[in-house]
């Protein structure tokens, strides 16, 4: 199964933008790329999901490397409230029934400072 | 709100014991998922059942079990249980098995061996 790489944490300052790296270099062509953040003490919260091209959304925007062995997480303006454990997820299509096998890596921790 | 119910909060019990966790996925939702989140082993999925029949099998030990009912409720049964087996366990619920849909968590159920 192709894997995803995380860096194990980040830093930002609210109010700036934070791009998230996930790298994936197995990748394979029917592979969607799913970002899931957890914040403290909650279950996980889908956040964006894409295939090729980049995608946004109110709460983010996903930007997808033309070769597709990278994508980033963009959030645009940090708040307090985005500190969480964010989850670059890779998505096999088997018979239509992968979605339960959403595998969630050890992600990023990202910390917003006031 | 992610609109997916999960009942207790929290549960505390001894070993040995048997316990029910319960998940009311949200409206419309076909597909129940179950996960465990522990501190060493981070968040494993255990089963998903689609419209009342399991569609995949995680990691999830022979002492569990699982169901969902004609109204789409599910409850994971937990037994002898151990101390190891102390974690939240988190429902999620999607509206089909495609993986370009999105997964909805509840709150989880904090279970407490003693």
């Amino acid at each position: 199964d192709a894997k995803t790489t995380q860096p194990n944490s980040m830093e930002s300052n609210e109010e700036e933008p934070v791009h998230l790296p996930c790298n994936h270099s197995t990748i394979s062509g029917t592979d969607y790329i799913h970002w899931y953040r957890q914040l403290p003490s909650q279950g996980p919260e889908y956040v964006i999901h894409g295939l090729t091209s980049n995608v946004n959304n109110r709460m983010a925007s996903l930007a997808i490397a033309e070769d597709r062995k990278s994508s980033t997480l963009i959030l645009h303006r940090a708040t307090l409230r985005d500190a969480a454990v964010y989850y670059c997820i890779l998505l096999k299509n088997a018979g239509g029934t992968s979605y339960g096998k959403l595998t969630f890596g050890q992600g990023t921790i990202l910390t917003v400072h006031p | 709100d992610s609109g997916v119910t999960q009942t207790p909060k929290h549960l505390i019990t001894a070993t040995g014991q048997r316990v029910t966790l319960r998940c009311s996925p949200r409206s419309g939702d076909l597909s129940v998922y179950w996960y465990q989140q522990s501190l060493d082993q981070g968040l494993q999925f255990l089963i998903q059942y689609y419209n009342g029949e399991e569609r995949a099998k995680g990691n999830i030990l022979e002492r569990f079990s699982a169901q969902q009912f004609p109204d789409l409720h599910s409850e994971l049964n937990l037994s002898s249980l151990e101390l190891g087996d102390s974690a939240l366990y988190f429902c999620a619920s999607s509206v089909g098995t495609q993986m370009n849909t999105e997964a909805f968590f509840g709150q989880g159920t904090r279970l407490t061996v003693v």
